[in-house]
């Protein structure tokens, strides 16, 4: 079983919609963290969160949103999917003065 | 702010030796990360350098100077299965993300030809 899952895997949806991509991992880490990934821009940080009462905006957090329900789930809203969201979406853990972040399969997201 | 750069592309022979630099420059620099990444998929951790100097894992190597804000990532006796991108990612104390978040340069994709 994979250690950091992702759900759903790929979505399509319109402009306007809400939509929530869940992360979730048996890994027993404290942080979590979620990026997007677009062609030519590499990885970017939006949300991270270092246990369930920690969250922190990374680089590009407008439009978006996170819970962390628990050590081993956090979600990422869009309240009002926009087609410039149309992208690439990884969660990753991490744990504690290790030097490694286990990334999940990713979410395929298409706004139209 | 921080800036990362790689090259974007890079070609080279199944068997032969390829060297992808980094250039990084970063305000409180506190480690510089390589992943791998097969089109399509999830990063997967490479290599972590903090210190100066050369760390080998197998067939892959990364060096490290703090001075120059200069990393390399080395892959020796490639394979076709090395074609992947290759993503710089510098951790920062002073960026978003804490003393855990990731800045990730763009990536380089590396071909590699029969």
């Amino acid at each position: 079983d994979a250690d950091v899952t992702q759900t759903p895997r790929n979505r399509i949806t319109k402009t306007g919609k809400r939509i929530m991509l869940e992360c979730s991992q048996t890994k027993g880490h404290d942080r979590m963290y979620w990026y997007r990934q677009d062609p030519g821009l590499g990885l970017r940080l939006i949300y991270y969160s270092f246990d369930v009462k920690d969250i922190n905006k990374g680089e590009i957090s407008d439009g978006y949103s996170v819970s962390r329900q628990a050590q081993a789930k956090f979600s990422l809203s869009l309240e009002s999917a926009i087609p410039n969201q149309t992208a690439l979406y990884f969660c990753a853990t991490s744990d504690y003065p290790s030097n490694e972040q286990f990334f999940g399969p990713g979410t395929r997201l298409t706004v139209l | 702010g921080q800036n990362i750069d790689q090259p974007t592309e890079m070609t080279a022979t199944e068997g032969a030796i390829v060297q992808i630099n980094c250039t990084y420059q970063t305000s409180g620099f506190n480690g510089l990360f390589w992943y791998q990444q097969h089109a399509g998929e999830a990063p997967t951790f490479l290599s972590y350098n903090v210190l100066d100097g050369l760390e080998e894992k197998g067939r892959f190597s990364s060096f490290l100077s703090r001075s120059k804000g200069y990393s390399y990532l080395l892959l020796k006796e490639l394979q076709m299965k090395d074609s992947a991108s290759y993503l710089c990612a510098v951790r920062d104390l002073y960026s978003g993300g804490g003393a855990d978040g990731l800045t990730f340069g763009k990536g380089t994709h590396l071909i590699i030809q029969p």
